[in-house]
């Protein structure tokens, strides 16, 4: 049970190319979303999928793009990349969305370090 | 929009001090919260959580929560803390069946031995 795997762990971009980060979790979770952590910001997340097909915006969704074809993953894409986007990154995954009892309490990923010069 | 506000960005306490760090979230619906832990190196963890029902919501490693409904708060504590508390501490607020979760901006804890 190998929980939430992120790739790559470490990433160096340069403005303007494009890539993909992979997040796969194999809990058979509902719910799957990814945040960025940047100091003194806290985590801010990105975009959330509460099922197969289905993706909704988070607070900062400007400049990454989602798909979740799967239940088990959910990449993140960035068209092009901006030194703003230089940030640690973590997928995190829970069996469900709703305020049902213990549903909803996440397991993070190990977190993709993102360089973009 | 929503959000949530840690008060405390960077608290430094000597071992056996008592901790409070602060947590007030902006949503007038129903909520579903959290505090996590992410110790130096390691992944993010929960350190307990608030559904319904007794306020007082008491986690691991001695942990405890209060979540008061008026003030939007849910502050964190903890009577005496250990050199092995130190670590970065987020709370975070689930709004609604939304399955948006918002986290704050983190405090960082050292605790000196």
């Amino acid at each position: 049970n190998a929980g939430v795997t992120q790739t790559p762990k470490f990433q160096v971009l340069k403005t303007g190319q494009s890539m993909t980060l992979q997040c796969a979790q194999d809990m058979n979770h509902e719910y799957m979303s990814w945040y960025r952590q940047d100091p003194g910001m806290g985590l801010r997340l990105i975009h959330y999928s509460v099922g197969a097909g289905i993706t909704d915006q988070g607070e900062v969704p400007n400049g990454y793009n989602v798909s979740r074809s799967t239940t088990e993953d959910f990449p993140l894409r960035l068209l092009s990349a901006a030194p703003s986007q230089t940030s640690v990154y973590f997928c995190a995954s829970s069996r469900g969305s709703g305020t049902r009892f213990g549903a909803n309490v996440l397991t993070f990923g190990a977190g993709s370090r993102l360089t973009v010069l | 929009a929503q959000s949530v506000s840690q008060h405390n960005h960077h608290v430094i306490l000597s071992e056996a001090a008592s901790l409070e760090l602060g947590c007030n979230y902006s949503y007038g619906g129903t909520v579903n919260l959290f505090w996590y832990v992410q110790y130096p190196g390691q992944h993010l963890q929960l350190l307990l959580k608030y559904f319904s029902g007794d306020p007082l919501v008491k986690g691991i490693k001695g942990f405890e929560a209060e979540f008061i409904k008026s003030k939007f708060s849910f502050n964190l504590r903890k009577p005496s803390v250990q050199w092995s508390d130190t670590a970065e501490y987020f709370c975070a607020v689930l709004i609604g069946n939304t399955g948006k979760l918002i986290f704050g901006q983190g405090t960082t804890l050292q605790v000196k031995p």
